[in-house]
């Protein structure tokens, strides 16, 4: 049963960064196929793509959080990391990482669906 | 960017009755589109992806349908378990969600 976990601070000042990681269990990132996603949530809000990374390192990011974003991810330790920089209060949410089988063509490569996601971690912009 | 709009935004049904969630893309879009169910503090768990199949383990009284830009939800006889919000999504953009409540 594949499971993913976040991790990371709950609570970070504006203007500062915001890190998180996702441990995958059950799965190897490393044996391709899937594309390693973060979503946010805020709160009482819907769904809001992140960001992906392949396990070759291939990104694709949400164009209107393209200039804050780094998606990292680390083979060795079967996780994957995201990195939003200058956050503000409207940066807080809940992020979830999920796992999306992609589907591509020539010349792109897009989540088809996502599952499983991870049970999500609440981070508050704050001073 | 495709745009998805669900409705309605609310649902008042009674357990036993049937729910017809619709979810219309801004554009014609493949069979690629995915249901979710989102329980208060809970993720989101994928009920029904490539339009009509359904995830493991979800019951088969939940069967998506459509094409083009107008697809449904439809859940045939709802459980007490089944109220919740629903979401669709294709391929970065979700639907705003319909929330699913007991009447």
């Amino acid at each position: 049963q594949v499971q993913l976990q976040e991790s990371g601070p709950g609570l970070v000042k504006p203007s500062q960064t915001l890190s998180l990681t996702c441990a995958v269990s059950g799965d190897s990132i490393s044996s391709g196929g899937y594309y390693w996603s973060w979503i946010r949530q805020h709160p009482g809000k819907g769904l809001e793509w992140i960001g992906y990374i392949y396990y070759s390192g291939r990104t694709n990011y949400n164009p209107s959080l393209k200039s804050r974003i780094t998606i990292s991810v680390d083979t060795s330790k079967n996780h994957f990391s995201l990195r939003l920089n200058s956050v503000t209060a409207a940066d807080t949410a809940v992020y979830y990482c999920a796992r999306a089988l992609g589907y591509c063509t020539t010349t792109r490569c897009d989540p088809r669906w996502f599952d499983p996601w991870g049970q999500g971690t609440l981070v508050t912009v704050s001073s | 960017e495709t745009v998805l709009t669900q409705s309605p935004a609310t649902l008042s049904l009674s357990p036993g009755e049937r729910a017809t969630l619709s979810c219309r893309a801004s554009q014609s879009v493949s069979s690629f589109l995915a249901w979710y169910q989102q329980k208060p503090g809970q993720a989101p768990r994928l009920l029904i992806y490539d339009t009509s199949n359904r995830a493991t383990g979800i019951p088969a009284r939940f069967s998506g349908s459509g094409s083009g830009t107008d697809f449904t939800l439809t859940i045939s006889s709802l459980e007490p378990e089944d109220f919740a919000v629903y979401y669709c999504q294709y391929p970065y953009s979700f639907g705003q969600g319909t929330k699913l409540e007991i009447k």
